[in-house]
């Protein structure tokens, strides 16, 4: 089955610096990559995807980048603020098969400081 | 449109006692995954299951543990003889279905075994 491997788990920032989260994944099958912001206490929320035929995808301060080659993909955060204080978390998936089953990294705690 | 709705959000159990937490998919949403969050870690796959249909288990202890989703209802995952070590979060999302979809993840229920 897949694994997936997600690095740093905590990651702190100043306010205004970049984050980059990275993670690895084992299946070569896998072409869909979800990420998941938590808020402490709260539901996983979808914050972006990105699709194995791209290799970028951007909105507003956050993108997504994926290397089919090296499986691997990132997260990365612009003019980090107080409110991405969040744990972050990559998935992965063969969409169309399997039932769309979501394998998801361990997770990343941000913390951007003030 | 309600989203995922679970409940309990929150329940209280004593050791030896069941649990059942029911998880409603959105309108339009035909499958159902429970995943389990212990604290401070990951999203961990339980199952996976369609109306009527247990489509992958492969994340479920073998002991205690069931799932239904039946043909008129939420589904319903079930802990027999809750053991301390059961205390998590226990998270429903729903999708479509196969496909380049990231789920939709219910408010999840907080177990809590004493």
């Amino acid at each position: 089955g897949e694994n997936v491997e997600q690095h740093p788990s905590t990651l702190s920032v100043q306010e205004g610096d970049s984050a980059v989260i990275k993670c690895t994944y084992s299946d070569s099958a896998s072409n869909y990559f979800p990420w998941y912001k938590q808020e402490l206490g709260k539901r996983p929320q979808l914050i972006i995807d990105i699709r194995s035929n791209v290799g970028e995808k951007k909105d507003q301060r956050i993108a997504v980048t994926l290397n089919k080659t090296a499986k691997h993909f990132s997260l990365h955060i612009t003019e980090t603020q107080p409110e991405d204080s969040a744990v972050y978390f990559c998935a992965a998936t063969a969409a169309q098969a399997a039932g769309n089953k979501l394998t998801f990294g361990g997770g990343t705690r941000v913390l951007v400081k003030p | 449109n309600a989203g995922v709705m679970q409940n309990p959000r929150h329940l209280v159990r004593r050791r030896g006692q069941e649990a059942r937490l029911r998880c409603s998919p959105m309108k339009g949403h035909s499958h159902v995954y429970w995943y389990r969050q212990l604290p401070e870690e990951g999203l961990k796959f339980m199952v996976y299951l369609q109306k009527e249909n247990i489509i992958d288990e492969s994340g479920m202890p073998k002991e205690r543990f069931s799932a239904e989703f039946p043909k008129e209802g939420p589904s319903i995952l079930r802990i027999q003889q809750v053991v301390r070590g059961d205390s998590a979060a226990y998270f429903c999302a729903s999708s479509p279905g196969t496909g380049y979809y990231g789920y939709t993840f219910g408010s999840g229920t907080r177990l809590t075994v004493v």
